[in-house]
């Protein structure tokens, strides 16, 4: 089975501090995903990776940045956090690049920003 | 333009009832895939199947059946005998041929009384 952890359930920051979360898959999978989910909007993508060191922007990256320095791990970055950035983020992978391959997901975590 | 639309934002239904959650989707590709997810109160996003538009056939497993008509650009689940453990929120997803993205549906929460 697929595992996708991510390294906290559950983060409160102050506005202005500089925010890490990380996300570690453990099936070798080339595609990995930073989402933000919000009620009534769904799942919105953030940043995408298919490779070490590779990323593209989603449809909401502003304000956030990546770093994927091994396969297994992609982080996501909040340089100065804002209040608007409370949400829920939610880490996935998937097998292939240029593929519709099934995504699995990470537990979530909740950041509130005060 | 490609879009999912889970028209029911939130199904309220006693146990042992059956319930049908909708999902519509656009898109102009051939070649597409559909998705259902269940994110249960814990968080994590649940993969419970995925369907390429090639494919008509309705699946069943075990209390879930999902029917899938092109006709009517619909992808409809629904689950037999409710069961406390279903209440969760679902998210339906689209995805095509030669991409990663994945467009999702805003969810539908469903919630099974006892």
């Amino acid at each position: 089975d697929v595992k996708v952890t991510q390294s906290s359930r559950y983060l409160v920051k102050r506005t202005g501090e500089k925010v890490f979360l990380e996300c570690v898959q453990d099936m070798d999978h080339e595609n990995m995903f930073w989402y933000r989910q919000d009620p009534g909007l769904g799942l919105r993508l953030i940043y995408f990776s298919y490779d070490v060191k590779m990323k593209e922007k989603g449809d909401i990256p502003e304000g956030y940045s990546v770093s994927r320095e091994k396969k297994e791990r992609f982080s996501l970055i909040l340089e100065s956090a804002s209040t608007n950035q409370t949400s829920m983020y939610l880490c996935a992978s998937s097998l292939l690049y240029g593929r519709p391959d099934t995504q699995y997901f990470g537990p979530g975590t909740r950041l509130t920003v005060l | 333009a490609q879009k999912v639309t889970q028209a029911q934002t939130e199904i309220s239904v006693v146990e042992k009832e059956d319930v049908t959650l909708d999902c519509v989707y656009e898109t102009r590709d051939t070649t597409y895939y559909l998705f259902w997810y269940k994110q249960p109160p814990s968080g994590e996003l649940v993969f419970l199947i995925r369907r390429n538009s090639f494919d008509e056939q309705n699946e069943i497993s075990g209390r879930y059946s999902w029917n899938f008509q092109k006709s009517t650009s619909s992808f409809n689940f629904t689950i037999t005998a409710s069961q406390v453990v279903d209440s969760a929120v679902y998210f339906c997803a689209l995805s095509h041929s030669g991409t990663y993205k994945y467009i999702f549906g805003t969810g539908t929460r469903l919630k099974v009384l006892a």
